[in-house]
């Protein structure tokens, strides 16, 4: 799996945007940007995923560039619950014979407080 | 609740001791996942089952074994532990057929304090 780069720690204030990035220079054709959170030593939670396309979902939305060498995660409404270690993971999907291959392998991920 | 329960939640035991760390997987996924957390390591892969075989081996020690049951629990076995075991062990479960790292869901942990 390629390898990511996250900022250690940013902040947001509370009511804003919250744009994290993440460089994967060496992602190859056929894997996927992962984000999972992790809020205080609870299980990572997933947050979304894509491939070149940008997504949206209910809890976010993320933005690949063209080259697929970076992206970012946006939480367009941060709130104090948000605050957390985002992982961006870069992996493959593959299904061999019906089994589920494709480990996480997390990162230090980027630690996001934010503030009232 | 994420559907992936662990049990137990907290576990302190001695230095040379052995214990087991059960998962059961939310239901209708197939594959097992078990990852260490400890302070100065960050979440490390450490073994994956699929129907009740071994996939995928990460950095887990000759220490450690695990295995996943016809009913699809799994165990994980840490034996002769040591202090630098301590850590959050978490389980992780994801759909059959193969969609991909988006359908993993995390369990809330087991915190094993080894003292």
């Amino acid at each position: 799996d390629a390898k990511t780069t996250q900022p250690t720690s940013m902040d947001c204030a509370e009511g804003r945007a919250a744009n994290l990035p993440c460089n994967h220079s060496t992602i190859s054709g056929n894997e996927y940007v992962y984000w999972y959170r992790q809020i205080h030593s609870q299980g990572p939670q997933y947050i979304i995923h894509g491939l070149k396309n940008n997504e949206t979902n209910e809890m976010a939305s993320l933005i690949i560039t063209e080259d697929r060498k970076s992206s970012t995660l946006i939480l367009p409404h941060a709130t104090l619950r948000d605050t957390a270690v985002y992982y961006c993971i870069v992996s493959s999907a593959s299904n061999a014979g019906g089994t589920s291959y494709g480990k996480l392998t997390f990162g230090q991920g980027t630690i996001l407080t934010v503030h009232p | 609740d994420s559907g992936v329960t662990q049990t137990p939640k907290h576990l302190i035991t001695a230095t040379g001791q052995r214990v087991t760390l059960r998962c059961s997987p939310r239901s209708g996924d197939l594959s097992v996942y078990w990852y260490q957390q400890s302070l100065d390591q960050g979440l490390q892969f450490l073994i994956q089952y699929y129907n009740g075989e071994e996939r995928a081996k990460g950095n887990i020690l000759e220490r450690f074994s695990a295995q996943q049951f016809p009913d699809l629990h799994s165990e994980l076995n840490l034996s002769s532990l040591e202090l630098g075991d301590s850590a959050l062990y978490f389980c992780a479960s994801s759909v059959a057929g193969g969609r991909g790292a988006y359908g993993y869901t995390f369990g809330s942990g087991t915190r094993l304090t080894v003292v």
